[in-house]
């Protein structure tokens, strides 16, 4: 079936770095979503990208939609102490289903 | 504002018991899903329902099952629990195909049931 990988598993920052994830599939997907969960919380929705080679803008969030269809990137500027969580990347696949990537875990050292 | 709610946050059962976990959306959303999250795996798709009375097998189904009377309210059940299935649960719900296919992707979680099974 289809999968996601996801990187980095986790990253260790410093507050004001900016932060780059990503998400790459051997398949071509036709919507990625990329969440933020918080400890003790579920996931909560960032950006969608509906279209190959889509740019979107949430804030200080930036996330891209591969040419190829087959992964997605989502950059953070300038990282605050509440950026903190697991940010998960989820794509459509060919059964209407969403496929998630396992998740990159970011920590701010103080 | 929508609400997905969990009956309950923190869960302890013994090896065995039958497990319900309940959760209810204000949304008014045709589809609802159960995950179970677990370290390094993401979430994995238990079940779902694309409306009332009506369930498909997610990715990992096998020692669960699940129950929609109502619109609103979808339960995971667990027979007979088991320690393998200590874990985070989430329920999230979407709308269902409208005119703007968007809103069936967008998912929306509710805070998480941590259950775990001595």
């Amino acid at each position: 079936g289809q999968q996601l990988n996801q990187s980095p598993q986790s990253m260790f920052i410093q507050e004001g770095e900016d932060v780059s994830m990503n998400c790459t599939s051997s398949s071509i997907f036709n919507t990625w979503l990329w969440y933020k969960q918080e400890p003790g919380e579920g996931p909560v929705l960032l950006i969608a990208l509906y279209k190959a080679g889509e740019l979107t803008s949430n804030g200080r969030l930036t996330a891209q939609f591969g040419i190829t269809r087959k992964d997605s990137f989502l950059n953070i500027s300038a990282s605050i102490p509440s950026d903190v969580g697991i940010y998960f990347c989820a794509g459509i696949g060919s059964n209407y289903q969403l496929i998630w990537g396992a998740g990159t875990k970011l920590i701010i050292k103080p | 504002d929508v609400k997905v709610t969990q009956s309950s946050r923190y869960l302890v059962k013994r090896t065995g018991e039958k497990v319900f976990l309940e959760c209810v959306q204000d949304m008014d959303h045709e589809n609802m899903f159960w995950y179970r999250q677990d370290p390094g795996l993401g979430l994995r798709l238990i079940y779902f329902s694309y409306d009332v009375k009506m369930k498909e097998k997610g990715d990992i189904p096998e020692g669960y099952s699940v129950s929609r009377e109502k619109k609103e309210r979808f339960s995971l059940i667990l027979e007979s629990a088991s320690t393998n299935q200590t874990s985070m649960y989430l329920c999230a719900s979407s709308l269902f195909a409208t005119e703007d296919l968007r809103a069936v992707y967008e998912q929306y979680f509710g805070p998480g049931t941590r259950l775990t099974v001595t």
